[in-house]
């Protein structure tokens, strides 16, 4: 069965650290999607990233990484130098090939960036 | 505009009423979700759509029912609303084997 583990419900950290976003997933199927999203306060979920299965190499967007590990099947996030515009909650998720039907999310991690 | 829009943005009404929430998608995906997102509850799935007249249930589909007669809508009725369905909902989409949802902006609605 498909799972997304997402332990960390709330960090808080101070502006320009860096905080790192734990996802672990569960899934018998050997090709799946990853990804993240992210709602800030005003509400609407925002697509960040998708990563296939075959796919391990790290990514990096600006201040935001990704590092995906099959071998501990989790799909971290991490931000560096972080801004109070982080502040938001954070969803990991995961669907399973030709399963357009079915997107399983983490129930989320609560960032606040402490100015 | 392009995208995918959700109408009303916010509802209040009274126990028992109908209300029925709009979502409309200009990208012609075949797939077409709803979910509720209620606090420790995450989003949960109520029902999805893979095309036209093609719909089935999801995770908490009690309460609510959905049609599709054309691609680009997907309302959701409450036929008769009760105080356990005050929450946000979110309408998304997504093309053929891209795996990724796209959102609208959500509607928050509250029974009273």
């Amino acid at each position: 069965a498909q799972k997304v583990t997402q332990a960390q419900t709330e960090i808080s950290v101070v502006e320009k650290e860096d905080v790192t976003l734990d996802c672990v997933y569960e899934t018998r199927d050997t090709t799946y999607y990853l990804f993240w999203y992210k709602q800030p306060p005003s509400g609407e979920l925002v697509f960040l990233i998708r990563r296939n299965s075959f796919d391990e190499q790290n990514e990096i967007s600006g201040r935001y990484s990704w590092n995906f590990q099959k071998s501990t099947s989790s799909f971290n996030f991490t931000i560096t130098a972080s801004q109070v515009v982080d502040s938001a909650v954070y969803f990991c998720a995961l669907s399973e090939r030709g399963r357009d039907d079915k997107i399983i999310f983490g129930k989320g991690t609560r960032l606040h960036i402490l100015p | 505009d392009a995208g995918i829009t959700q109408s009303p943005r916010y509802k209040i009404t009274e126990t028992g009423r109908q209300v029925t929430l709009m979502c409309h998608q200009t990208w012609s995906h075949s797939y077409m979700f709803w979910y509720r997102q209620d606090l420790g509850h995450g989003l949960r799935l109520i029902y999805y759509s893979a095309a036209a007249d093609i719909t089935d249930k999801g995770e908490v589909p009690d309460g609510y029912v959905v049609s599709r007669s054309k691609t680009e809508n997907f309302p959701l009725t409450l036929e008769s609303a009760t105080r356990s369905q005050t929450s946000v909902y979110f309408c998304a989409s997504t093309g053929q084997g891209r795996g990724e949802q796209f959102f609208g902006p959500g509607t928050r609605l509250t029974v009273l």
